[in-house]
């Protein structure tokens, strides 16, 4: 079965500190890739998504995330985290031919000013 | 972005009873929607997938004949929760999206409490 793994479940940073999560998916076809974020109180709203083309993938508020095809992997990074990226990050993916979306178990984000 | 709203945010029910939740893609067409279940401080577990005028596809260990969902149209899709027990409480998120090649919107989410 597919599965999506986020290795770090509570992360804690201040603010200017670099960030990367982890993200690792078991599936050994074409696959699709996002990165969701949930600020408290609020809906799932995208921050990047990759389909095809330059594995390095800009996104919203200075996020990126880089897919390793060996790696069966596709971290998040930011370069420079501020007080208001506090969130619960979540990794998905849909797997190519399954009409699906398969979420990771999230990682909560604080960061202290 | 696209808008996807679910009704209601906040539902009680008594044990034994029905409830229905709506979702709606306001502003697009949604081939396919898809219906989650988030635990507390869990992920988001996949109910089913479904798509436009088909029966939507359960993921293993989901009750087809309890999680009701119908997606008659391609705005609107529900989930009946029948006959809810209070193991089934919990936070139902729907998202849609076009097509297999999009990002899908979320909803704002229905707590449900079976009382």
């Amino acid at each position: 079965a597919q599965s999506v793994s986020q290795h770090n479940h509570h992360v804690i940073l201040s603010e200017a500190a670099s960030l990367e999560l982890g993200c690792n998916y078991s599936y050994g076809g074409t696959v699709n890739l996002f990165w969701y974020v949930q600020y408290p109180g609020q809906h799932l709203q995208l921050l990047l998504k990759y389909f095809s083309g330059d594995p390095l993938v800009k996104g919203i508020k200075g996020f990126e995330a880089e897919f390793i095809k060996s790696k069966f992997s596709f971290n998040l990074r930011k370069p420079s985290v501020q007080w208001s990226d506090t969130a619960e990050y979540f990794c998905a993916v849909g797997p190519g031919g399954y009409n699906k979306l398969i979420f990771g178990a999230g990682t909560r984000l604080a960061v202290h000013p | 972005g696209a808008v996807v709203s679910q009704h209601p945010s906040r539902v009680i029910c008594k044990s034994g009873t029905s409830v229905k939740i709506e979702c709606r893609s306001l502003d697009f067409q949604a081939t396919t929607m898809f219906w989650y279940r988030q635990f507390p401080k869990k992920s988001l577990m996949l109910m089913a997938t479904s798509n436009e005028g088909s029966k939507a596809t359960y993921e293993q260990g989901v009750e087809k004949d309890k999680f009701l969902i119908n997606h008659a149209s391609l705005t609107l899709s529900t989930l009946t929760v029948t006959s809810a027990h209070p193991e089934d409480s919990s936070f139902y998120i729907c998202s849609a999206r076009v097509g297999q090649t999009t990002e899908a919107f979320f909803g704002q989410g229905t707590r449900l409490t079976v009382v």
